[in-house]
C-alpha cells in the first residue's frame, strides 16, 4: 500500500498552460505539504495544510494555488506555467504540528518540465 | 527561519568504508529528520531524532540539540547507499527546513 501517492509522475507542458498535480495519503495524517526541489536538489517548502486549513505559505507566486478537499488530499494547481517552474514537486504528510512526534513521509515526486 | 548547513557537500567512498555526515543548525529545534534521496529521486526516512542516538542497521544518528548539530554515521558503506542525504530540522515556527544535502557516491 502506497502511503503518499502523487499523480502524475511526469508532466511535460508548454509555457503559459495551467496544470494540476494531485496528492493523496492513507496514513491518517492531519498535515500535508508541498515542496519544490530545484535542479541543484535544494528542497524548499511551498505550502502546508493542517486539517484542510492553510498553515504555511512560503513566498510562492500567486500562480500556485493549493487545494485540500479533505485531509487526505492536497492538490497543487499552477496557472500560466513559466520555464522557472520546471522542478520536481514533492508532496509529504505528517501528524499535526505542535505534537512532539512530527515525522514527514514523502510521495514519489512529480517531475514538471515546462518547454 | 532556521539556517541549516550540511557537510561535506560531496563524498566519494570505496565500498566498505565508514563515513560521518554532519548537520549544523542555527536555532533550537523541536525535531530533526534525516532522509536519503536515492538515485531514482525517492526520499526515504532514515531517522527521526530530535535528540539522543538511534541505530538502524549500518546507520546511526546522533543529535546534540544543545550544541545544535546532528551526525549521521554510515558504516561498511555499500553501493546502494549512494544518493543525497538531507537533514531537516524543525524549529519553533514549525516550518520544515532542509539542508543542501551531502551527495554520496559509493564505488564498488
Amino acid at each position: 500500500d502506497t502511503a503518499v501517492s502523487q499523480t502524475p509522475k511526469y508532466l511535460v507542458t508548454q509555457m503559459g498552460n495551467d496544470k494540476s498535480i494531485k496528492c493523496e495519503q492513507n496514513l491518517g495524517h492531519d498535515t500535508m505539504y508541498w515542496y519544490k526541489q530545484d535542479s541543484k536538489k535544494f528542497l524548499k517548502i511551498m505550502f502546508s495544510y493542517n486539517n484542510k486549513e492553510l498553515i504555511i505559505n512560503e513566498t510562492v507566486p500567486n500562480r500556485f494555488s493549493p487545494k485540500s478537499p479533505d485531509k487526505a488530499h492536497l492538490n497543487l494547481h499552477i496557472n500560466s506555467l513559466e520555464l522557472g517552474d520546471s522542478a520536481v514537486y514533492f508532496c509529504a504528510s505528517s501528524q499535526s504540528p505542535g505534537l512532539a512526534g512530527i515525522q514527514q513521509f514523502f510521495g514519489p515526486g512529480t517531475r514538471l518540465t515546462v518547454l | 527561519g532556521i539556517q541549516v548547513e550540511q557537510s561535506p557537500p560531496d563524498l566519494i567512498l570505496q565500498e566498505g568504508a565508514n563515513s560521518t555526515l554532519r548537520c549544523n543548525f542555527s536555532d533550537s529545534v523541536n525535531n530533526l529528520q534525516w532522509f536519503h534521496q536515492n538515485p531514482w529521486g525517492q526520499l526515504i526516512n532514515l531517522f527521526y531524532i530530535p535528540s539522543g542516538t538511534k541505530q538502524n542497521g549500518r546507520l546511526s544518528a546522533t543529535t546534540v540539540a544543545t550544541e545544535r548539530y546532528s551526525l549521521l554515521y554510515i558504516s561498511s558503506s555499500q553501493t546502494t547507499d549512494s544518493g543525497v542525504y538531507f537533514c531537516a530540522p524543525l524549529g519553533g515556527s514549525y516550518i520544515p527546513t532542509f539542508g543542501r544535502g551531502t551527495s554520496l557516491i559509493v564505488h564498488p
